[in-house]
This record gives C-alpha cells, structure tokens and sequence, in this order.
C-alpha cells in the first residue's frame, strides 16, 4: 500500500530533550515536506526537500533541522524542544515532474507536547 | 494579510444539502489548487487538483477556479454525514503548498 509513515504517532517530552520524529515513503517521491497543525493557524510549513540532499525552509522553520540522506526518509530533529513546539506534525510527500506537482500524501501525524 | 483565506466556520448542513465551500488568495504565482478533506485524528487527504481556470467535477465534488478574481470553489451535491469533515484548500507555487485554515463541516442526519 501506498503510504508515507510517521513515527511516533504521540510523544510528550520535557524542554531541552532532543527528539526525532522519522517519516518514510514507499512511493519513490522526489518532494517531501513537513508540517505543522495549530488551532487557528492551520497547516504551516516547516521545511521541504526537492530531492536527496536537497532541502530548503518553509514559513517557521525556527528550532527544527531536517536531513534527506535517503529518497524514502525525511526525519524532523528537534535540538532543544520547547513548550512553543507542541504541535500536531504532519509529514507530507509528493510525485514531481519537472515543476510540476501531483498532489501531496500525507502521513497521519504526530502529536508532540513538550512540558 | 494571509496569502489563503478561507472562512473556519463550521458549517453545519442537513443531509442532502449542496455545500460550497470557498477560498480567496492575493498571490498571482500560484498555480496548483487542491481541496484536500481531513477527518478528525487523521492527515489530510487529496480531494480535488486543479490546473486551470474552470470546473472539475469527479462525482458528487465540483472544483471551480476563477483566476481572475483569485477565487476557488468547492461544491459537494447531496451531501451525507460521511462528509463531516474539514475541508482545506491549499495553492502551490515554487515548491512550497500553502493551505487555508480549513473549514470544519457538519451534515447532520
């Protein structure tokens, strides 16, 4: 089945832990990006990657580091969380050709709380 | 000012109802348009992609774009309650897909 995975579905941690929160894609997508959901705010996004070793910022890309060493994985680091970082994170992944974009999968999120 | 409005609502229809749901955007470089539905506790899901100016229609779900006045559409016939849901548009341009706030939809039986 199509799908692109996100790991761990819920996490709560403590300020200044460093986390990880891995997603994966078995379509063999170029274009990977993540996501945050905020009551209010909708969906923002936090970086995105045009291919391997490719990545770029989004619109709040502040205390979050992304690395793509691999076409099917797109993890999301922390470095030092913060209560500000509690958030509802979605992984999103799509086909490209050339500037073309053909609809985004999304993962089914991650629920992060940070005490 | 944003560069996707979209109103929050929510929005509550009785079955059967026709639903429009609509989204407004400042930026002339977009060029992708999606409608995309999001069940409580689950990622969104791609509903309708649309190129162009005009009407996509697939089923009961009609996608409408106006370019010139910077204005998407989406119209759901019939509406059941399995279409509770909210509903988000969303616009690309050089990479980056930059969603509405999402309209929360409830069809009552």
């Amino acid at each position: 089945e199509a799908q692109v995975t996100q790991n761990p579905r819920y996490l709560i941690t403590v300020t200044g832990k460093k986390l990880t929160v891995t997603c994966s894609q078995n379509m063999n997508h170029e274009y990977m990006s993540w996501y945050r959901q905020d009551p209010g705010l909708g969906l923002r996004q936090i970086y995105y990657s045009m291919n391997v070793e490719v990545t770029d910022k989004g619109d709040v890309p502040e205390g979050y580091k992304v690395s793509r060493k691999e076409k099917r994985n797109f993890p999301l680091i922390l470095e030092s969380p913060s209560p500000n970082q509690t958030s509802l994170y979605f992984c999103a992944s799509s086909l490209t050709v050339g500037s073309s974009y053909y609809g985004y999968t999304f993962g089914s999120g991650t629920r992060l709380t940070v005490v | 000012q944003k560069e996707v409005e979209q109103d929050p609502g929510p929005l509550s229809v009785p079955e059967g109802a026709i639903v429009s749901l609509n989204c407004t955007y400042s930026n002339s470089a977009f060029q992708y348009f999606m409608w995309y539905r999001q069940y409580s506790r689950k990622g969104p899901e791609l509903l309708m992609y649309t190129y162009s100016s005009g009407n996509k229609e697939d089923g009961r779900f009609t996608a409408q774009v106006d370019k010139s006045s910077k204005y998407i559409s989406l119209f759901i016939r019939d509406s059941q309650p399995s279409d509770s849901a909210t509903y988000l548009c969303a616009m690309s341009r050089a990479g980056k897909l930059i969603f509405g706030q999402g309209t929360e939809l409830s069809v009552k039986p």
